[in-house]
């Protein structure tokens, strides 16, 4: 079993839309969770982290549920601009950062 | 700010060569980390290194890579003999002791083994 897993999408939603996704975790002693965004032939750079009460960014908010061991991200007003891979990530231990495949977003005009 | 720097960007080579990837992390950072991506298995983590010292090879796919790390600015990945199954991005990254979750990436070398 994967130690993070992902739909691979793509969810392609018109601009304006809200868009949401999961991924879930196979470590239930892991300690901490991001978001990763990465554009189409780039380098991952980190989003946002996910709190155990939920937090939000702007647009974004992440919201962990450790009892059913997975992470969700939702995107409110989407734009053009946030079309890319989103890498869900899990830290199981100090130094590790386990990452999901991605999922896929497409933002439409 | 620099950010992590790798070199080449892009690397064709044939199969049975010597593949050498480079990386200058950010300064101050003293965790280094190599990472491969394909689409078929997304990002792996190959090794890590902490102050220069090799933490954890288990990601290795086996003994024609090895990575060093001789000084603070500066590491390696080395593939040989290269074989088509090693075409793949691979980033480096590197992060601080203190913020584990925020790894800095450099922007990949993509490498085709022909």
């Amino acid at each position: 079993r994967k130690e993070v897993e992902q739909d691979p999408g793509p969810f392609n939603v018109p601009e304006g839309a809200t868009v949401a996704f999961n991924c879930t975790y196979s470590n239930s002693a892991s300690q901490s969770f991001f978001w990763y965004r990465q554009d189409c032939r780039k380098e991952p750079k980190l989003l946002m982290s996910v709190y155990s009460s939920g937090n939000e960014d702007g647009r974004f908010t992440a919201q962990l549920n450790r009892a059913s061991q997975y992470i969700s991200l939702l995107i409110r007003d989407s734009k053009l601009s946030d079309s890319a891979t989103y890498l869900c990530v899990v830290r199981p231990n100090d130094y590790k950062l386990s990452f999901g495949a991605g999922t896929t977003v497409t933002v439409r005009a | 700010d620099a950010g992590v720097i790798q070199s080449p960007r892009h690397e064709v080579t044939e199969m049975g060569q010597e593949v050498t990837l480079r990386c200058k992390p950010i300064s101050g950072h003293d965790y280094l980390f190599w990472y491969r991506q394909t689409m078929m298995r997304g990002l792996e983590l190959l090794i890590y290194f902490n102050n220069n010292v090799p933490i954890d090879d288990s990601g290795m796919p086996e003994d024609r890579f090895s990575a060093k790390m001789p000084n603070a600015s500066f590491s390696t990945l080395k593939i040989q003999p290269s074989e088509p199954r090693d075409s793949a991005v691979y980033f480096c990254a590197s992060r601080t002791g203190t913020r584990a979750g925020e790894l800095f990436f450099g922007e990949g070398s993509r490498l085709t083994v022909l």
